[in-house]
């Protein structure tokens, strides 16, 4: 079945480094690949998404580049600040079904130095 | 996020007692979803709901059970079956097939 992987954490940087973190997919169809942030104690937001390959979505300074030939989906940050801490999930929507389930990675947890 | 509310946010269960967790939407979205969320893990499915009066299993639906009377509601009962509750639950709803949003998210506990 489809499923996301993503890498493992925690993830521990210095402020305005640069963030790269790893996700790959299998998938039988054509998914939407997203990902989303959990800061502490709170439900998920949507960070960005992009629906078909090569699309590159975008939000609050992070991009992730649909790539098909590699099924991989890494997020990038230029520079990280320390209200970027917070739990990164990757996942995948198979947009073919009428009710997508989305399929979630385990999640990485971001940490940022001062 | 947005026009999802999930209630109660911290809730406390009793041994053998069952108890519902309530999500309304305002997105008028026709999906919504449970899915359970284990310290330090990801999601799992528990349920969907693609339409009013129809929903499907998820991946880990035993000992809990849904219902979807209204468009924009879809609450949860966490049965007595269900012998490891503790967990956070979160509660979304989207559009076919595409992105789905998520509330604030319900904290139970067993006491």
């Amino acid at each position: 079945g489809d499923s996301v992987t993503q890498m493992e954490g925690p993830v521990t940087l210095s402020e305005e480094a640069f963030l790269t973190i790893n996700c790959t997919y299998t998938a039988t169809g054509y998914p939407s690949l997203f990902w989303y942030v959990q800061y502490p104690g709170e439900g998920l937001q949507l960070l960005l998404k992009a629906t078909k390959a090569d699309d590159k979505g975008s939000n609050k300074g992070f991009e992730a580049t649909y790539r098909k030939e590699t099924t991989s989906f890494h997020l990038e940050k230029g520079s990280v600040q320390v209200s970027d801490s917070a739990v990164y999930f990757c996942a995948l929507s198979d947009s073919r079904s009428s009710a997508s389930k989305i399929i979630f990675g385990s999640g990485t947890r971001l940490s940022i130095r001062p | 996020d947005g026009g999802i509310t999930q209630s109660p946010k911290y809730l406390f269960r009793k041994e053998g007692q069952n108890v519902t967790l309530s999500c309304e939407q305002n997105l008028n979205h026709d999906a919504m979803y449970w899915y359970r969320q284990d310290p330090g893990q990801g999601l799992r499915l528990i349920y969907y709901s693609q339409i009013v009066n129809d929903f499907q299993k998820g991946d880990i639906a035993e000992g809990y059970s849904v219902s979807r009377e209204k468009k924009e509601s879809f609450p949860l009962t966490v049965t007595s079956a269900q012998k490891n509750p503790t967990a956070f639950y979160l509660c979304g709803a989207g559009n076919s097939g595409n992105t789905i949003y998520f509330g604030e998210g319900s904290w139970l506990t067993v006491v």
